[in-house]
């Protein structure tokens, strides 16, 4: 079945460091590729998405590219701050069907 | 206005009793859903409902009993509630282009 890996966290940074998240899958077909926010206290909210090889979905300042060859949508920014702490999720829909399949999380602490 | 309200947003409960948590949305959308998180921030689908009808039931317990009076609602009734299932539960709504919008969880705790 499909799957979602992103890397263990939490992953802790400095105030305008660069960071990245790294997310792998395991699909039939293309799925779409999604990035989760969760802020503290809250739901989940979309972050990006990418529903086609070698898309680049980008918002905030977070960008991640469907790589179809490495089966990766690795969650990239240039410069964190501390309003980004959050857990952030990768998440697929296969092409199959309408159902989320989510990584792990990976919790980001960002530093003054 | 809120897309997606779940309540209660806490949930504190002695093992056996009964509770349900409720879930609305106002976006007009077709598909629901229930997901569960637990303490390590793992999430889970649990139920999926397309205009009041059952689409998706992943292994959860019989005494997780999902009702959807209608397609703007979706609410979760659990019943002899065990210490296993204290967790943070999401109900969600499903747009076009596969976005899904989310509640702000329902922190569920079974003392």
């Amino acid at each position: 079945g499909d799957s979602v890996t992103q890397m263990e966290g939490p992953v802790t940074l400095s105030e305008e460091a660069f960071l990245t998240i790294n997310c792998t899958y395991t699909a039939t077909g293309y799925p779409s590729l999604f990035w989760y926010v969760q802020y503290p206290g809250e739901g989940l909210q979309l972050l990006l998405k990418a529903t086609k090889a070698d898309d680049k979905g980008s918002n905030k300042g977070f960008e991640a590219t469907y790589r179809k060859e490495t089966t990766s949508f690795h969650l990239e920014k240039g410069s964190v701050q501390v309003s980004d702490s959050a857990v952030y999720f990768c998440a697929l829909i296969g092409r199959a069907g309408n159902m989320l399949t989510f990584g792990g999380g990976t919790r980001l602490m960002v530093k003054p | 206005d809120t897309a997606v309200s779940q309540t209660p947003k806490y949930l504190v409960t002695q093992m056996g009793n009964d509770k349900s948590i409720k879930c609305e949305q106002n976006l007009g959308h077709d598909t629901m859903y229930w997901y569960k998180q637990d303490s390590k921030k793992f999430l889970k689908i649990m139920f999926s409902y397309n205009n009041k009808e059952l689409i998706i039931n992943e292994t959860v317990p019989n005494r997780f009993s999902p009702k959807s009076p209608d397609k703007a609602h979706l609410n979760l009734h659990i019943n002899s509630l065990e210490l296993g299932d204290s967790a943070v539960y999401f109900c969600a709504s499903g747009a076009e282009g596969l976005k899904l919008f989310f509640g702000s969880g329902t922190q569920l705790s079974v003392l």
